[in-house]
């Protein structure tokens, strides 16, 4: 199975801040990398697919960049609502698999 | 629009079976895969499986391959998830989500509102 590493767990962050999540897989993945945002007693919101296409309706803060092993998640200038926990997921591969997660919590 | 809808929320004993499912509207549920994906209470995102309705073809995670079974039923627009003899460790929320295309693999773009699994003596 290819493992998905997030970084960090959690971070505390204030609303403007610029905020970026890294996920690195264990092997080359190419740009099959998608990610979501998962709010609390809530079901996951997909965000972005492809590495860096954002879906219908996903504010333009948000943006993803990277390919092969090395990708990032950057939320340019964070509002409150945003305040959730981040996945990345891998479809390069069967089985599909997902980061560990990022918290993104108010200071 | 787009939706998927999940059933209610269970609450079962260890060794009862249990068939949870998930209903496809907006679009026609055969012509796109839909995967299923367990969080467990405080934990992360896992993906179990995914089924392709218009052939039933099936693929599932190693860790779970032989625990679950995941059919469909076109006639329905529905997916389901079914266990023969559920434990403890099944309980969970379990999440239905839509793939962004008929290929494979895929990233997910609609995601069911999940159903809660609650196994226990």
């Amino acid at each position: 199975d290819i493992h998905m590493t997030q970084s960090p767990s959690s971070l505390s962050a204030s609303v403007g801040d610029r905020v970026t999540i890294t996920c690195r897989a264990s092997q080359d993945i190419s740009g099959w990398l998608a990610w979501y945002q998962q709010k609390p007693g809530k079901a996951p919101k997909s965000l972005i697919y492809a590495a860096s296409s954002l879906e219908s309706g996903v504010p333009s803060r948000f943006s993803g960049s990277g390919s092969g092993t090395d990708f990032t998640l950057t939320i340019a200038s964070l509002q409150p609502e945003d305040f959730a926990t981040y996945f990345c997921q891998q479809y390069h591969t069967y089985p599909l698999t997902f980061g560990g997660g990022t918290k993104v919590e108010i200071k | 629009e787009v939706q998927l809808v999940q059933s209610g929320a269970e609450v079962k004993k260890p060794g009862e079976s249990l068939k949870i499912s998930c209903q496809g509207s907006g679009y026609t549920l055969t012509t796109y895969w839909i995967a299923w994906v367990r969080q467990m209470p405080g934990k992360g995102l896992e993906w179990m499986g995914i089924i392709y309705p218009d052939d039933s073809d099936t693929r599932y995670s190693p860790s779970f391959e032989g625990q679950v079974i995941i059919t469909a039923d076109k006639s329905t627009n529905t997916a389901y998830l079914q266990w023969s003899s559920l434990k403890a460790s099944d309980t969970a929320m379990y999440y239905c989500a839509r793939h962004r295309s008929s290929s494979s693999p895929d990233a997910s773009d609609f995601w069911g509102q999940g159903t809660m699994v609650t196994v226990s003596s």
